[in-house]
């Protein structure tokens, strides 16, 4: 049984430019969350979708927008990127309050 | 607003002996708490949760403590082995929302 997968697991991005990370979430999961975690720190939260509509989202400008489709499968996109969006973006899938999975994330680096 | 937080960065600790890892929390409204390990160029992977309606919860290794009028969690690993050696993430949801994080704590197990 796979659990979250994520791809790229690597990205370099040049600054203005745009990004889509993708996530498939593990089997059974219907809701899917977006956490950016910067080095050092500990992961914050993006955004989270459900029946493919974002349900929460945390304090992240709008240049950061998501998409879940009817598979559960989502992105994330970032857009203008800055310097300081380099970080490990992880997703995590969740059903009901069984606990979140989370895949190993998409390491992206903006130069 | 840091509203979880691990104030130990590090911890080193004999193998076989307790490991204790602690994080504090300011909002209230958390309801359900959770720890996370996470090893390099992988996603956090769950390790074990605890409900605001207990004060301890044991998975083999790992007892969580909850001391919710400190607004306190506690983490001991006993006894701690080499594979322990890790970050550590606490984290906290309020009515299943999203996941807060704290900074995690690296612990380094030694012979």
């Amino acid at each position: 049984d796979a659990g979250v997968t994520q791809s790229p697991t690597h990205l370099i991005k040049t600054r203005g430019q745009q990004v889509t990370l993708r996530c498939s979430p593990k089997s059974g999961h219907d809701t899917v969350s977006w956490y950016q975690q910067a080095l050092g720190q500990g992961p914050q939260f993006i955004f989270q979708y459900y029946e493919e509509e974002e349900r929460q989202r945390g304090n992240f400008p709008d240049r950061f927008s998501g998409h879940q489709f009817p598979n559960y499968s989502s992105e994330l996109n970032v857009n203008a990127l800055l310097l300081g969006d380099s970080a490990l973006y992880l997703c995590a899938s969740s059903r009901d309050r069984s606990g979140y999975t989370f895949g190993s994330g998409t390491r992206l680096t903006v130069v | 607003d840091q509203q979880v937080k691990q104030n130990s960065p590090s911890l080193s600790v004999q193998e076989g002996r307790i490991s204790i890892l602690n994080c504090d929390y300011t909002n209230s409204m958390f309801d359900y708490f959770l720890w996370y390990k996470k090893y390099p160029a992988e996603g956090p992977t769950f390790l074990i949760s605890i409900s605001s309606i207990k004060d301890k919860n044991e998975d083999g290794r790992f007892t969580v403590f909850l001391n919710k009028s400190a607004k306190h969690l506690s983490l001991h690993i006993v006894p701690s082995q080499p594979g322990d050696s890790a970050v550590y993430f606490c984290a906290a949801s309020a009515r299943w929302g999203k996941l807060q994080f704290g900074a995690g704590t690296q612990v380094v197990v030694t012979p």
